[in-house]
């Protein structure tokens, strides 16, 4: 069974601060998703990125960027110079290839203080 | 992405009663989801929504408590029947994108009373 793991329950920066969110995941397949979302306080559910087990080049957009690595199941989410907007609540998933069911981690809750 | 809809996006209930929360999406999908969000917590997969079958339920949903119904490829409904204080949750439905994605419905906010 596949499994997410998101040890961090809550950071709490100032602003211009950067943050990283540790995401560890586990699964027996060889093709799966990894995909990480923004809950800001309105709620909804916003998709970041996602990322096939194939490919681990590391992402940047903006001032996000991610680091994923196969070698320790571990696919990391950095905010730079954070912002009060990036305070939310922020999912790390997994789908594997042959039913595309998402497992959540349990969240991490960044708050960004002015 | 797809633009999803859900209805309604709030609704304060009695216990003992049931409630049936709509999801339409503006374009065909092949895949659709339904998830609990307890208070507090992450999300918790309930079903996935089959279109023209029954759907296929995680360990501890049961079709009896949570009935599914996806009579096209741009909408689908989940009942919470016979809702306790226990239920009280936000309930996403999500479809699958083109890159094996998903996105999400804006939720619905159940308090059961």
């Amino acid at each position: 069974a596949q499994k997410v793991t998101q040890a961090q329950t809550e950071i709490s920066v100032v602003e211009k601060e950067d943050v990283t969110l540790d995401c560890v995941y586990e699964t027996r397949d060889t093709t799966y998703y990894l995909f990480w979302y923004k809950q800001p306080p309105s709620g909804e559910l916003v998709f970041l990125i996602r990322r096939n087990s194939f490919d681990e080049q590391n992402e940047i957009s903006g001032r996000y960027s991610w680091n994923f690595q196969k070698s320790t199941s571990s696919f990391n989410f950095t905010i730079t110079a954070s912002q009060v907007v990036d305070s939310a609540v922020y999912f790390c998933a997994l789908s594997e290839a042959h039913d595309y069911k998402l497992s959540f981690g349990a969240g991490t809750t960044v708050t960004v203080r002015a | 992405s797809a633009v999803i809809s859900q209805k309604p996006s709030r609704d304060i209930c009695q216990r003992g009663t049931s409630l049936t929360i709509q999801c339409q999406v503006d374009s065909q999908v092949t895949m659709m989801f339904w998830y609990r969000q307890q208070p507090g917590q992450s999300l918790t997969l309930i079903a996935t929504a089959n279109q023209g079958s029954e759907a296929t339920y995680e360990s501890g949903f049961v079709i009896d408590k949570f009935p599914i119904s996806r009579p096209n490829l741009t909408f689908s409904t989940l009942t919470v029947s016979n809702m306790s204080p226990e239920d009280s949750s936000i309930y996403l439905c999500s479809v699958l994108g083109p890159y094996n994605e998903q996105f999400f419905g804006p939720g619905t906010r159940l308090t059961v009373l």
